[in-house]
């Protein structure tokens, strides 16, 4: 089983700073490396798909980069609506797995 | 645009069968290239991929759950299910379903608590 790795656990950051998540795995994955955007009693929702490839209707601000263990979602100038648990997941074997969360505070 | 909605008893007893159903909307559930998808959450931590069912029927399990596990398909009611047998206090969990495309989970329903409790 591939494990995932996400730092920092837990980030307290100003309006308009820049976050960065780092999600490291066990084992080489490609490119097969997706993030989610997890609000309160909400499920998740993609925001980018393949490391670095966008999902249709998520704002610009976010972006995803990295390729075999070692990748990154960064979100530029940061928004009080991005206050969330952010989490990766891979699909490069089975079971697929994902991390366990970075949760991003609003100062 | 999908939608899915996760419905089933909200309490299960100790030892006894989960059975969850998600209704698909907006799309078929036997067409395209699609997998759809349980996954769950226990109360304040993270997520954990149970097993799917691909448009031709082919199952995969998550091997930590595998021999407690069966996803269907009902494509004349375009729904999908789970099955979790012999459930313990540790089967407590906020549980989703979604689907997949390429391999990444594009929809998602709202999830349905499940609590394992005599």
């Amino acid at each position: 089983e591939i494990v995932l790795t996400q730092s920092p656990d837990f980030q307290s950051v100003t309006p308009k700073e820049k976050v960065t998540i780092t999600c490291r795995a066990s084992q080489s994955i490609g490119s097969s490396l997706h993030w989610y955007q997890q609000k309160p009693d909400q499920s998740p929702k993609l925001l980018i798909k393949f490391a670095s490839q966008s999902f249709s209707g998520v704002p610009s601000r976010f972006s995803g980069s990295g390729s075999g263990t070692d990748f990154t979602l960064t979100i530029n100038s940061l928004e009080a609506e991005d206050a969330a648990t952010y989490y990766c997941h891979q699909s490069s074997s089975l079971p697929q797995t994902f991390g366990q969360g970075t949760k991003v505070e609003i100062k | 645009q999908v939608q899915l909605q996760e419905s089933g008893p909200g309490l299960v007893k100790p030892s006894q069968t989960l059975s969850l159903t998600c209704s698909v909307s907006g799309g078929s559930i036997s067409s395209g290239s699609y997998y759809w998808s349980w996954i769950r959450q226990p109360a304040g931590k993270g997520l954990e991929w149970i097993g799917r069912i691909y448009t031709s029927g082919s199952t995969n399990y998550n091997p930590s759950l595998k021999s407690r596990i069966t996803i269907s398909a009902d494509t004349s009611k375009n729904q999908f299910s789970l099955k979790l047998s012999s459930v313990t206090a540790a089967d407590t969990a906020v549980y989703y379903c979604a689907r997949a495309s390429g391999v990444a989970f594009d929809f998602w329903g709202q999830g349905t608590l499940v609590t394992v409790s005599s």
